[in-house]
């Protein structure tokens, strides 16, 4: 059936270090892809969001790409701050007109 | 802040009891939806509303029960509660039923069953 699969954690990174989480899914059609974030002790927030193949999401110096031929939608980000420690979470949207999330990837930066 | 208020916060039960948790929308958003997030089973979708009616079933026990008010207002109805249903349950609002859309998440409800 449809799932999303990312990356375990917890990612430990040093503060300006490169992050790239791996997300990888498994739909029929044409789902959109998300990234969210959960901060400590917050909701999600939706960090960015992809639609239709080749588009790249981005925002807060985050960014990914919708990769139909590999189905695929990593995030990355060229230098981490420790204020970017949270969890993060890939979804699609699946069958059934839901979001469906992924386990979640803990990233940790420390100074 | 997201704009989606939940109450309670902290929620402590005993096992076989019922328990209800609210959900207040971002003003203007016609969509709620539920989510339980729990160690051993994540992120998981349970509901959605959208301007009173239910839109989207996920994963929710028989056990369990959503409805929408007309003011949009949500409330998530738990009983026979279990030691398993400890959880942290989520609200989310959206401005229509596209799930597609961004869902903005509220702080939360934590639940612990004694």
């Amino acid at each position: 059936g449809d799932s999303v699969t990312q990356m375990e954690g917890p990612v430990t990174l040093s503060e300006e270090a490169f992050l790239t989480i791996n997300c990888t899914y498994t739909a029929t059609g044409y789902p959109s892809l998300f990234w969210y974030v959960q901060y400590p002790g917050e909701g999600l927030q939706l960090l960015l969001k992809a639609t239709k193949a080749d588009d790249k999401g981005s925002n807060k110096g985050f960014e990914a790409t919708y990769r139909k031929e590999t189905t695929s939608f990593h995030l990355e980000k060229g230098s981490v701050q420790v204020s970017d420690s949270a969890v993060y979470f890939c979804a699609y949207t699946g069958g059934g007109n839901k979001l469906t999330f992924g386990t979640g990837t803990q990233l940790k930066v420390e100074l | 802040d997201s704009g989606v208020t939940q109450t309670p916060k902290h929620l402590i039960t005993a096992t076989g009891q019922r328990v209800t948790l609210r959900c207040s929308p971002r003003s203007g958003d016609l969509s709620v939806y539920w989510y339980q997030q729990s160690l051993d089973q994540g992120l998981q979708f349970l509901i959605q509303y959208y301007n009173g009616e239910e839109r989207a079933k996920g994963n929710i026990l028989e056990r369990f029960s959503a409805q929408q008010f007309p003011d949009l207002h949500s409330e998530l109805n738990l009983s026979s509660l279990e030691l398993g249903d400890s959880a942290l349950y989520f609200c989310a609002s959206s401005a229509d039923a596209e799930p597609y859309n961004e869902q903005f998440f509220g702080p939360g409800t934590r639940l612990t069953v004694l």
